[in-house]
């Protein structure tokens, strides 16, 4: 266990849909990182936030969105979904960015 | 813009015999490296990191990494490979003064016995 908590483990859902992908980050640990996985693109980034604020943005698309709570969790909102949106998403977390990151185990996103 | 590069797809390699995984970066100002390891199902996990400083690094699990300035490069290696690290390795690159840190496509490193 990596102390970064992913959930769901698994998701399944139909084209259009829309999805909320959670994560909890390490203890004491105040930035949370989203990526992307998938076999074409590799490991993507989405969007980073520390202690509640955005400070970077990746190749994050619209339809996606994301935000950090008070209590530090995460969440990734992934609407009007696609085929293409098929991947894995991983949630990792840092002191601070001179830190090497801890990374989830991941949500494995299914749009059938 | 920053990037990194991983020229090699797979290693192969004999248990026993040092190995090597490539990685060129390129970046604005000075980088601050990584290299992270991935298990099957599994998440990432950080394996060692240069910021500053001498540039031979010692990581997790025997692995060091090498800066090199003036080839732009941070190959990681390990002087006695085994079966058990047989797993897909990524470097990763952010600048300094950055919060992206880009990571590279991966290179799948695997150990024969």
């Amino acid at each position: 266990d990596s102390g970064v908590t992913q959930t769901p483990k698994h998701l399944i859902t139909a084209t259009g849909q829309r999805v909320t992908l959670r994560c909890s980050p390490r203890s004491g640990d105040l930035s949370v990182y989203w990526y992307q996985q998938s076999l074409d693109q590799g490991l993507q980034f989405l969007i980073q936030y520390y202690n509640g604020e955005e400070r970077a943005k990746g190749n994050i698309l619209e339809r996606f969105s994301a935000q950090q709570f008070p209590d530090l969790h995460s969440e990734l909102n992934l609407s009007s979904l696609e085929l293409g949106d098929s991947a894995l998403y991983f949630c990792a977390s840092s002191v601070d960015r001179d830190y090497g990151y801890t990374f989830g185990s991941g949500t494995r996103l299914t749009v059938v | 813009a920053q990037s990194v590069a991983q020229p090699e797809d797979q290693v192969n390699v004999a248990e026993g015999n040092p190995l090597t995984v490539k990685c060129t970066y390129s970046v604005s100002g000075n980088p601050y490296l990584f290299w992270y390891v991935q298990y099957p199902n599994r998440g990432l996990q950080f394996l060692l990191k240069y910021i500053t400083g001498d540039n031979l690094v010692k990581g997790s699990y025997g692995f060091e990494a090498e800066f090199n300035k003036s080839q732009t490069s941070f190959h990681l290696k390990k002087p006695s490979a085994l079966v058990s690290d047989s797993a897909l390795y990524f470097c990763a690159v952010r600048n300094t003064g950055g919060f992206k840190t880009i990571f590279g496509a991966g290179t799948r490193l695997f150990v024969k016995a």
